[in-house]
């Protein structure tokens, strides 16, 4: 069963642009992990926010989390044509599994 | 280097005979998991493993096996692979399951005609 879902399904921006992603899940989590993804490629580790942060940095990348609502948010700023990727989110609601989403589409154009 | 290395990287096979995806980590971690990307459908969990010896289903464990003998490896098996089997497939470890940033390994494109 999918926990997250991610919203936009896919986004293009310009080089220089601020790029955001939403993920939205159904259930109590334990934390919530933002992955990156190139084309068919494995799945790389961003960040992991627990239930109890509301905001986590790395680098350009900034996360939120709103349990209360239910939702996160990746932000990557000054987006560059590096950065173009899918992006997953995933929730833990066991401590034992995490749930993927299906992914926003991220293109940056140079 | 730290990695999840995984064998093979593509693989066509007929329906009925069956293959085996090798998974191997030199993390030491406890955790390991299978899963699968199919378009549309995002990553659905196959397989996971807590520790040796001890291994339960995910989402989609239909048709598909798992052992975990040693630490270092999670084969998954496919007993008699069909068509819709085909897809990509990732293992992945971590420390601790959920708790912890999972490592991914390069996928295996499986075509099954």
């Amino acid at each position: 069963s999918q926990q997250g879902e991610e919203d936009p399904q896919a986004l293009s921006i310009q080089e220089g642009e601020n790029a955001t992603m939403n993920c939205s899940y159904k259930t109590s989590i334990n934390n919530l992990q933002w992955y990156r993804q190139n084309s068919g490629r494995g799945l790389v580790h961003l960040i992991l926010i627990r239930s109890n942060e509301r905001e986590k940095h790395s680098g350009r990348l900034r996360v939120t989390l709103d349990t209360s609502k239910k939702s996160s948010s990746l932000l990557i700023t000054a987006s560059r044509a590096a950065d173009t990727a899918s992006y997953f989110c995933a929730t833990d609601a066991s401590g034992s599994r995490l749930t993927f989403g299906e992914g926003t589409q991220l293109t940056v154009n140079p | 280097e730290a990695q999840v290395t995984q064998n093979p990287r593509y693989l066509i096979t007929v329906t009925g005979k069956k293959l085996t995806v090798t998974c191997s980590q030199n993390m030491n971690h406890e955790y390991m998991s299978w899963y699968r990307q199919d378009p549309g459908l995002g990553l659905r969990q196959i397989y996971y493993s807590m520790n040796v010896e001890v291994t339960d289903k995910g989402d989609v464990p239909e048709g598909y096996k798992v052992s975990r003998k040693e630490k270092r490896n999670f084969p998954l098996i496919l007993e008699s692979p069909s068509p819709n089997q085909t897809s990509l497939y990732f293992c992945a470890s971590s420390w601790t399951g959920g708790n912890s940033p999972l490592h991914f390994g390069n996928g295996t494109r499986l075509t099954v005609t």
